[in-house]
């Protein structure tokens, strides 16, 4: 069965550092891959996807993600954290056919430390 | 201005009592979703629709019920069977050849 698996729960990071989340899916075809952002109280955004081709992508407000077929992940990655980027990040593979159905991680909260 | 609406942002019921969340869309899609959102659980699908007076059940359908008469609209009830309708619910849409799919901002429905 399809599923994706953020191991991350909580991660604090310092503003202006780095960021990596992790996520990795198990899905027996080439997936579709998102990551979406949730600020508190507040519906989806996109931040990225990926359907094909290059293996890194670039999304909005900085972030980018690397598909790597061999490990079956989809990490996002940002190199200067902000303290706006304070949200939960949840990471998605389409099932793709008819359903156009999306599978979501648990998400990974993201707190931001001045 | 293109997006998706979903009305009230906060509802509160009594137990025992049905209630319909509402969901609007003007961006022309087909496709239209809902999910239940619990706090460290994801999102996870309620029901989905492809295309007007036709819909599906997702993987938690049991205690819900959806309609689609209009290709804008898509209001899910939250009925009295379901055992525990507290949560947060989302509402998406998509055009039928694409994977993805754009949330309204959400409904939170306490029920006590």
């Amino acid at each position: 069965a399809q599923s994706v698996t953020q191991p991350d729960i909580h991660i604090t990071v310092s503003e202006g550092a780095s960021l990596e989340l992790r996520c990795n899916y198990s899905y027996g075809a080439t997936p579709y891959l998102f990551w979406y952002v949730q600020s508190p109280g507040q519906g989806l955004q996109l931040l990225l996807k990926y359907f094909s081709g290059d293996t890194l992508v670039q999304g909005i407000k900085g972030f980018e993600a690397e598909f790597k077929r061999s490990q079956s992940s989809f990490n996002l990655r940002k190199p200067s954290v902000h303290w706006s980027d304070a949200a939960e990040y949840f990471c998605a593979v389409g099932v793709g056919g008819s359903q156009g159905n999306l599978i979501f991680g648990k998400g990974t909260k993201l707190s931001v430390k001045p | 201005d293109g997006g998706i609406t979903q009305s009230p942002k906060y509802l509160f019921r009594k137990e025992g009592q049905n209630v319909t969340l509402s969901c609007e869309q003007n961006l022309n899609h087909d496709a239209m979703y809902w999910y239940r959102q619990d706090p460290g659980q994801g999102l996870r699908l309620i029901y989905y629709s492809q295309i007007v007076n036709d819909f599906q059940k997702g993987d938690i359908a049991e205690g819900y019920s959806v309609s689609r008469e209009k290709k804008e609209s898509f209001p899910l009830t939250v009925t009295s069977a379901q055992k525990n309708p507290t949560a947060f619910y989302l509402c998406a849409s998509s055009t039928t050849d694409s994977e993805v799919q754009y949330f309204g901002p959400g409904t939170r429905l306490t029920v006590t």
